[in-house]
């Protein structure tokens, strides 16, 4: 079993849509969690923490649920820019060790 | 420049070449990461270190061979590799090796080991 899993997609979605993703983890000690965008042939970069009570930063919601070990990551209003390859992250251990998932990727159609 | 840099952004080899990747952080950061990306693969944490001090070794082959001469440089120096080690080499570094702080990633080395 993989420790950090995701849908690999794609998913294709209008602009202006919805769109939510869910990752799950093995390890229930796992002590923080991140969502990173990683653009075609660039590096990732940290988009969001996930927070226990969840939390939002504009058009972006992260929530995680401990007790079922996922995290979900939903964009409202879809841009073209948000096309992109969405990874969870997950760290278990008290340094600063990442797991990373494989990656969920969207594509905003105009 | 700022951030995080690597050098060369692309590199072919064969399998009996040495050659050595380099990484290079502005950014004043304590702690700097070596990760391998294949094709199909997650991100794979290689070596990290931690005011110059190997804190993690993946179960990373002998080929790879990681150094930290400073806090602000990173080299993984590379000898008979295979063609499965093909992928692309990302370094990040963070303020500390502590989980509050952000890595930041550098563009990346394309390897391509024929």
């Amino acid at each position: 079993r993989k420790e950090v899993e995701q849908d690999p997609g794609p998913f294709n979605v209008p602009e202006g849509a919805t769109v939510a993703f869910n990752c799950t983890y093995s390890n229930s000690a796992s002590q923080s969690f991140f969502w990173y965008r990683q653009d075609c042939r660039k590096e990732p970069k940290l988009l969001m923490s996930v927070y226990s009570s969840g939390n939002e930063d504009g058009r972006f919601t992260a929530q995680l649920n401990r007790a079922s070990q996922y995290i979900s990551l939903l964009i409202r209003d879809s841009k073209l820019s948000d096309s992109a390859t969405y990874l969870c992250v997950v760290n278990y251990n008290a340094g600063n060790m990442l797991t990373f998932g494989g990656g969920t990727r969207l594509m905003v159609k105009p | 420049e700022t951030g995080v840099t690597q050098t060369p952004r692309h590199l072919v080899m064969g399998m009996t070449n040495k050659k050595s990747l380099k990484c290079e952080q502005h950014l004043g950061h304590n702690a700097m990461y070596w990760y391998k990306q294949s094709a199909k693969k997650p991100l794979e944490l290689m070596f990290v270190y931690s005011l110059e001090e190997r804190v993690e070794n993946n179960s990373v082959p002998s080929r790879f061979s990681p150094e930290c001469p400073n806090s602000s440089h990173l080299f993984l120096h590379l000898h008979t590799l295979q063609p499965e080690d093909s992928a692309l080499y990302l370094c990040a570094s963070s303020q500390d090796y502590s989980p509050v702080y952000e890595q930041y990633f550098g563009p990346g080395t394309r390897l391509t080991v024929t």
